[in-house]
């Protein structure tokens, strides 16, 4: 079973207000991501980092930011939520494709659903 | 452009029953190909990751084929459980960069009924 968590599960707020979704995992992997999924659409990939203090943004343009200071903490923040931000946030970790046998499994936290009004 | 996609886009199935689901793809160069379990309001758990040289793996009641030749794979399910009732994505992996790309389906929508 992985470990990683993400917090929270379920967030409504208004919009304008700051959010942070906070992902943490006890795996020691390198690699961390976040996505966005819609329902009935793919997961599209909105920020990833290799390790501390490395972040990079996804495939798909997003308005939030991301943070690595530890190996196990990648939170994700939004300035000023807005209704068209409203979606399901899933965090992901994965070891490193080169250190060896590994084939770089991707493990998922639960999600945090948010909806903004 | 690369691509994975999946059919049918919902499954309802009668438990107990066998079924199969399709994922094609035109991801090149390829990596690997995995399929997920997505139960609703969760995140998706790994079922099967398969390499170019692997054409079949299993996972209990679930059994993937991969045809690299194709580009196709297929996900079977035996004897269905209501708690099969979930979205499986099929994920498709470029060997573009070290880090290697995913690219992720729409998914397929399966409900078992009693």
């Amino acid at each position: 079973e992985a470990d990683i968590y993400q917090t929270p599960r379920y967030l409504v707020i208004g919009t304008g207000k700051k959010i942070t979704l906070e992902c943490s995992q006890t795996m020691g992997h390198d690699k961390m991501y976040w996505y966005q999924q819609d329902p009935g659409m793919e997961l599209h990939l909105i920020h990833y980092s290799y390790g501390v203090n490395s972040t990079e943004k996804g495939d798909l343009s997003s308005e939030s930011t991301v943070s690595r200071i530890r190996t196990e903490h990648f939170p994700l923040t939004l300035e000023s939520a807005r209704p068209s931000h409203t979606s399901q946030y899933l965090c992901a970790s994965s070891e490193s494709l080169t250190s060896g046998t590994n084939t770089g499994e991707l493990f998922f936290g639960e999600g945090s659903r948010l909806t903004v009004l | 452009k690369n691509q994975v996609e999946q059919s049918p886009q919902s499954l309802i199935i009668l438990e107990g029953k066998n079924c199969t689901l399709q994922c094609n793809y035109t991801v090149s160069p390829f990596s690997n190909l995995r399929w997920y379990k997505q139960d609703t309001g969760r995140g998706p758990v790994s079922l099967t990751i398969m390499t170019f040289s692997e054409n079949t793996k299993s996972n209990g009641r679930y059994t993937a084929t991969l045809d690299a030749d194709t580009k196709q794979s297929s996900l079977h399910i035996t004897a269905s459980q209501l708690s099969d009732s979930a979205s499986y994505i099929c994920v498709v992996s470029d060997r573009g960069s070290t880090l290697g790309r995913l690219y992720f389906g729409r998914g397929t929508q399966l409900t078992v009924w009693p």
